[in-house]
């Protein structure tokens, strides 16, 4: 069954260094999003993109965050300037279209350390 | 997104069904109902989802109330691999899933 895959499974970083957070989705779906889940916390939206472009994204997704796909396969999410309050561990998630009935699957996740 | 509230936690034998609840009363009338879960530091996974009429699928059965002001998400026979965060959603359109604090399932063997 196809899945989504996340690369790296851990990334430790020093405060304000950048980091990018790379995501293959399924290979014929047309919605990516971009989730973060701080320990002990609730699942959080940061951002969709559809199209070459983001369609939605929360107050979490500031200036310091952009996404990307580069070459048609991968999805990246990368962090300008990590601040301590960005570790958490990252969801990638996709979708085939865009309707209501839609499932999304969701990557293994990036945990993310900023020291 | 109309609200939903669940137990903060629950808990089952193996091999017993679970009934998990889920209360939506600001429901709308498009609005579609999709339950997740989330096993231990993993990414949250579909289980199944439904309108208005019960669905079952090869992992859950959804049971919805007639006036869909509530739901519930039934394991027929709960294993060790179900103990899980169960998130019921609303979803009305292509919007992002917006997740609450779910409800954590603990099986006993």
């Amino acid at each position: 069954e196809p899945e989504v895959t996340q690369t790296p499974s851990h990334q430790v970083t020093q405060m304000g260094q950048e980091v990018i957070l790379r995501c293959v989705p399924i290979s014929n779906h047309l919605y990516f999003y971009w989730y973060r889940q701080i320990l002990g916390q609730k699942v959080e939206f940061l951002v969709s993109f559809y199209n070459n472009e983001i369609s939605e994204k929360s107050e979490i997704f500031d200036d310091q965050f952009s996404v990307e796909r580069p070459d048609g396969s991968n999805f990246t999410l990368k962090i300008r300037s990590t601040k301590l309050e960005d570790s958490a561990m990252y969801f990638c998630a996709s979708r085939p279209t865009g309707g209501p009935t839609d499932t999304q699957y969701f990557g293994p996740g990036t945990r993310l350390t900023v020291l | 997104d109309a609200k939903t509230t669940q137990p903060n936690s629950m808990e089952s034998n193996e091999e017993e069904p679970v009934h998990l609840p889920c209360n939506h009363s600001t429901i709308s009338g498009t609005d579609y109902i999709h339950w997740y879960r989330q096993l231990p530091s993993q990414g949250p996974e579909y289980v199944i989802h439904g309108l208005t009429s019960n669905v079952n699928n090869r992992m859950a059965s959804l049971a919805i109330a007639e006036d869909r002001k509530s739901s519930t998400l039934i394991l027929h026979r709960a294993t060790l691999r179900d103990a899980a965060v169960y998130y019921c959603i609303l979803r009305e359109s292509s919007t992002p899933l917006v997740f609450g604090k779910g409800t954590r399932l603990s099986v006993i063997a």
